[in-house]
């Protein structure tokens, strides 16, 4: 099954920085890779989704990219703001041609005025 | 994408005893999951519930623990059985639209005294 490391468990950041998130994973290379938002008390909103052909992918002030070779995914969130501030998941299919989605532990962002 | 809705949104419950929640989803949808989140932790799938067929479980689940009905396109339950204080936990439903991305509901909060 895939294993999926996402950097920190908190990262708090200074409004208007580049927060920026890792997240790697092991085992097979997925077809594609997503990112979700989660506030607390609340279900996983879906942010992005980055597919094993493309480099990088932007969404207003999000910008996802994916490195293969690497293992890796990095979310960047430009001109950071309080609102911001959340628990980001990262997430992949569970094994090849699945739907199922296994889940990073992710990182809590705070993002500080 | 899709609006979910789950009841309750919360409860608590004594040892011993069986809590249903239900999971609604606005559109008609093939795929659903069911995942549980304990405190601090990420996301876990606990089995996939498919309409027309009996739910796949995930290692570690087992039907007698938590059963699962997809009595149509629309809608979903989880019971879970015979509740100890390790069941307290979000529980979360989800739908897969065919476009490699889930939609998630807003939670159910259950602590178990």
């Amino acid at each position: 099954s895939q294993k999926i490391e996402q950097n920190s468990e908190a990262l708090n950041i200074q409004e208007g920085k580049t927060a920026t998130l890792t997240c790697n994973y092991t085992n097979y290379s997925p077809a594609y890779l997503q990112w979700y938002r989660q506030d607390p008390g609340r279900g996983p909103v879906f942010l992005l989704l980055i597919r094993e052909n493309e480099k990088e992918k932007r969404k207003e002030r999000l910008k996802v990219t994916f490195d293969t070779t690497l293992k890796q995914s990095l979310f960047h969130i430009t001109a950071s703001q309080p609102a911001d501030s959340a628990t980001y998941l990262c997430a992949l299919p569970s094994g090849a041609g699945s739907y199922q989605l296994t889940f990073g532990k992710g990182t809590k962002l705070s993002v500080i005025p | 994408s899709a609006v979910i809705s789950q009841k309750p949104s919360r409860d608590i419950c004594q040892r011993g005893t069986s809590l249903t929640i239900q999971c609604q989803v606005d559109s008609q949808v093939t795929m659903m999951f069911w995942y549980r989140q304990q405190p601090g932790q990420s996301l876990t799938l606990i089995a996939t519930a498919n309409q027309g067929s009996e739910a796949t479980y995930e290692s570690g689940f087992v039907i007698d623990k938590f059963p699962i009905s997809r009595p149509n396109l629309t809608f979903s339950t989880l019971t879970v059985s015979n509740m100890s204080p390790e069941d307290s936990s979000i529980y979360l439903c989800s739908v897969e639209l065919g476009t490699d991305t889930q939609y998630f509901g807003p939670g159910t909060r259950l602590t178990v005294l």
